[in-house]
C-alpha cells in the first residue's frame, strides 16, 4: 500500500491564482481530512469528509473547497490564493469512526507571493 | 486559553536521560487522547494512544489525569533517534475533530 499520497510536494503561487492540492489513499478509509500547519500553531482542520459524497467544514475553511467523489481521492482547491494561505498542508485519512489512528500524507509546502 | 497547550521547548537532554512532557486540555468532555511524533519537515505519525489506566510501549509511557485535565509522555533511556517534535492530540467526545497542540521539541544530545 502507498498509504496517503499528496501532490505536489512544493508549490509557489502568485496572489489570486487558483490551484488544487491532490490527496489520495489506497487503504479504503472512510474518513479523510485536510489540515494546515503554521509555525507556532498546531495543525488546524480545514475540511473533512466521512465518506464519498459527504464533506464538512473544519476550523479554518475560508478560501478552500473540497469534494469527495470517490473513497480514494480528496482534493483541496484554493479558489484565489492569498499570502495568508502560505503554509504546509497535510492530508490525513482514518479507517472509520471506530478507529483512532490518523495516517498523514507527506505534505505540500505552499508559498503564495 | 488554547484548547490544547504544550510547552514548546526545546528540551535538550543527554542520551540515556529520562524526559517527560505534559499537555493540558481545556475541554473536560474530551474523550480520546494521543501523542504523535513529527520529525523535521515530515508528516505526524501516531506514537501512542493514551488510556485512562495509562499505557506503556517500550521506553514510552503515557498517562492521563482527567481531574487535572492533562496528559503526559515519559521517555526513558533517550536515544538520539528520539529527537523530534511531540504533538499532543485531543478528540472531544462526539466530534470528528482532532485538536492538535503546537508540539514540544525534544533534542537528545550525544
Amino acid at each position: 500500500n502507498a498509504g496517503v499520497t499528496q501532490t505536489p510536494k512544493f508549490q509557489v503561487l502568485k496572489t489570486g491564482q487558483s490551484m488544487t492540492l491532490q490527496c489520495a489513499q489506497d487503504m479504503n478509509h472512510e474518513y479523510m481530512s485536510w489540515y494546515r500547519q503554521d509555525p507556532g500553531m498546531g495543525l488546524r482542520l480545514i475540511h473533512y469528509s466521512v465518506g464519498a459524497g459527504i464533506t464538512d467544514q473544519g476550523e479554518v475553511p475560508n478560501g478552500y473547497n473540497v469534494s469527495r467523489s470517490t473513497t480514494e481521492d480528496f482534493p483541496l482547491r484554493l479558489l484565489s490564493a492569498a499570502p495568508s494561505q502560505t503554509s504546509v498542508y497535510f492530508c490525513a485519512s482514518r479507517r472509520d469512526s471506530a478507529s483512532n489512528e490518523q495516517f498523514f500524507g507527506p505534505g505540500t509546502r505552499l508559498t503564495v507571493l | 486559553r488554547k484548547e490544547v497547550e504544550q510547552d514548546p521547548g526545546p528540551f535538550n537532554v543527554p542520551e540515556g536521560a529520562t524526559v517527560a512532557f505534559n499537555c493540558t486540555y481545556s475541554n473536560s468532555a474530551s474523550q480520546s487522547f494521543f501523542w504523535y511524533r513529527q520529525d523535521c519537515r515530515k508528516e505526524p505519525k501516531l506514537l501512542m494512544s493514551v488510556y485512562s489506566s495509562g499505557n506503556e510501549d517500550g521506553r514510552f509511557t503515557a498517562q492521563l489525569n482527567r481531574a487535572s485535565q492533562y496528559i503526559s509522555l515519559l521517555i526513558r533511556d533517550s536515544k538520539l533517534s528520539d529527537s523530534a517534535t511531540y504533538l499532543c492530540v485531543v478528540n472531544p467526545s462526539g466530534t470528528y475533530k482532532y485538536i492538535f497542540g503546537t508540539g514540544t521539541r525534544l533534542k537528545v544530545l550525544a
